[in-house]
């Protein structure tokens, strides 16, 4: 099954709300964890990172939390925008690449 | 630097054609990537290069080949299409010693 897993599929929020995307793992020893936004016929591009000796990271508008408790991650978009809209994936560090979620897609309603 | 580049941006192909995907990257990374992306999946890793004349299976090998001729280029080979190959492709390179993997912009294969 899927070692790295996202809450909801989808999410819609009004311009200028906060947005929280979620995001599960299962291997407890995985030290470092990577969102991505991938916008439609684009690649996956990078946003945050945080490694497992952290609990929370800050960015540009965004903040990613890491919960190792339970085993949960999630990014927080601050006054989110239109040019937010996309496709969210949380990756974990696995043995030989990135394990990847299945992605929440992010729809910001004006 | 242009970063990661995929040639070519979209491909129809009948099933039993043979193709490559191309892969370029000017940033001077040594570990380079193919994924495949199903529609409302995640990425899954098909093989990988760690340099120049290594590579390894991923998740995901079986219907596909690479090559690590250089350090740039990483191309991906399909030698019989098959419909199940239809998919989203992306290449993704990234520097030893840093987790953060850097990718193009996809290729996108039909196979009819």
């Amino acid at each position: 099954g899927e070692s790295v897993g996202l809450h909801l599929p989808t999410l819609s929020v009004q311009e200028g709300d906060n947005s929280i995307i979620n995001c599960a793992y299962s291997n407890s020893a995985s030290d470092y964890f990577i969102w991505y936004k991938q916008e439609s016929g684009k690649g996956p591009q990078f946003i945050i990172d945080i490694r497992s000796n952290m609990d929370k990271r800050q960015g540009q508008r965004v903040t990613v939390l890491l919960n190792k408790t339970v085993k949960h991650l999630s990014l927080q978009i601050a006054a989110t925008q239109p040019g937010d809209s996309a496709v969210y994936f949380c990756a974990e560090k696995g043995q030989e690449a990135l394990n990847f979620g299945k992605g929440t897609s992010l729809l910001v309603t004006p | 630097n242009a970063g990661v580049t995929q040639t070519p941006k979209f491909r129809i192909l009948k099933i039993g054609q043979s193709m490559t995907l191309q892969c370029t990257q000017d940033m001077n990374h040594n570990y380079m990537y193919w994924y495949r992306q199903d529609p409302g999946m995640g990425l899954k890793l098909i093989y990988y290069s760690v340099g120049a004349g290594i590579t390894d299976k991923g998740e995901v090998p079986n219907g596909y080949n690479v090559s690590r001729s250089t350090t740039e280029d990483f191309p991906l080979r399909l030698e019989l299409a098959a419909p199940s190959q239809t998919s989203v492709y992306f290449c993704a390179s990234s520097l030893i010693g840093e987790e953060t993997q850097y990718f193009g912009p996809g290729t996108r294969l039909l196979v009819l």
